[in-house]
């Protein structure tokens, strides 16, 4: 069964960065896209970017450019998301989504991951 | 694209039908409009892509319409695992956009 597993959740202090990871499958690696999203309490989802696995290519959405970083390790098929300078406003639960066509609507989601920054 | 959907929730028996709205604040263009179902702990799931087209695996309970700046998803006959949050995404214009999503609860 395909998925996409997401690492487990983090507690951070403010000013801190977070590196979430993405375990997907070789086909999604390099047949798909994969896209971040997340979603504070109370909050609509937010996109945040998109990464495509197999070139490294990366866009971010003006929000985030400055504090996003979207990486991928070809060896392990993982990708992973790194935000900077954290805040209260960035607790949220964070998810990598795939694109299986470059269209940006998402077939398959991770589980979700967690992220609470408090002092 | 500022996205609303109502109602905010429908109670329903299982057996009953059910219709959600969502409405964008402008023209969604080649109907980029894709519908997902989601539980509390578990990763959303992709209905409907396309305004119309049923994600692979989804039963064919779910269909989505619509064009423009009004779309709907309908579910024939609601069975007990499709009490859940149902939300509406745009694709046509960057950044996608999400409705705040419609509850469907069991009456």
């Amino acid at each position: 069964q395909v998925q996409l597993v997401q690492s487990g959740a983090e507690v951070k202090r403010p000013g801190a960065p977070v590196k979430v990871s993405c375990q997907t499958s070789g086909d999604t690696f390099f047949n798909a896209y994969i896209h971040w999203l997340r979603q504070a309490p109370g909050q609509g989802l937010e996109w945040m970017g998109i990464i495509n696995p197999s070139s490294g290519a990366t866009t971010y959405d003006h929000n985030f450019r400055d504090r996003i970083t979207m990486t991928r390790d070809t060896a392990t098929t993982t990708i992973y998301m790194e935000f900077d300078s954290l805040t209260s406003e960035d607790t949220a639960t964070y998810y990598c989504a795939r694109d299986p066509g470059g269209y940006h609507y998402f077939d398959l989601w991770g589980q979700g991951t967690l992220v609470t920054v408090s002092s | 694209v500022v996205l609303t959907q109502s109602p905010d929730t429908l109670s329903l028996s299982p057996g009953e039908g059910a219709t959600l709205s969502c409405r964008a604040s402008e023209t969604i263009s080649t109907d980029y409009l894709a519908w997902y179902q989601y539980k509390p702990g578990r990763a959303p799931r992709l209905l409907i892509h396309g305004a119309s087209n049923r994600a692979a695996g989804i039963p064919d309970r779910f269909s989505g319409s619509g064009s423009g700046t009004d779309f709907t998803l309908t579910i024939s006959r609601l069975e007990p695992e499709d009490f859940a949050l149902y939300f509406c995404q745009q694709y046509s214009v960057t950044p996608v956009t999400f409705g705040p999503g419609t509850k469907v609860e069991i009456k």
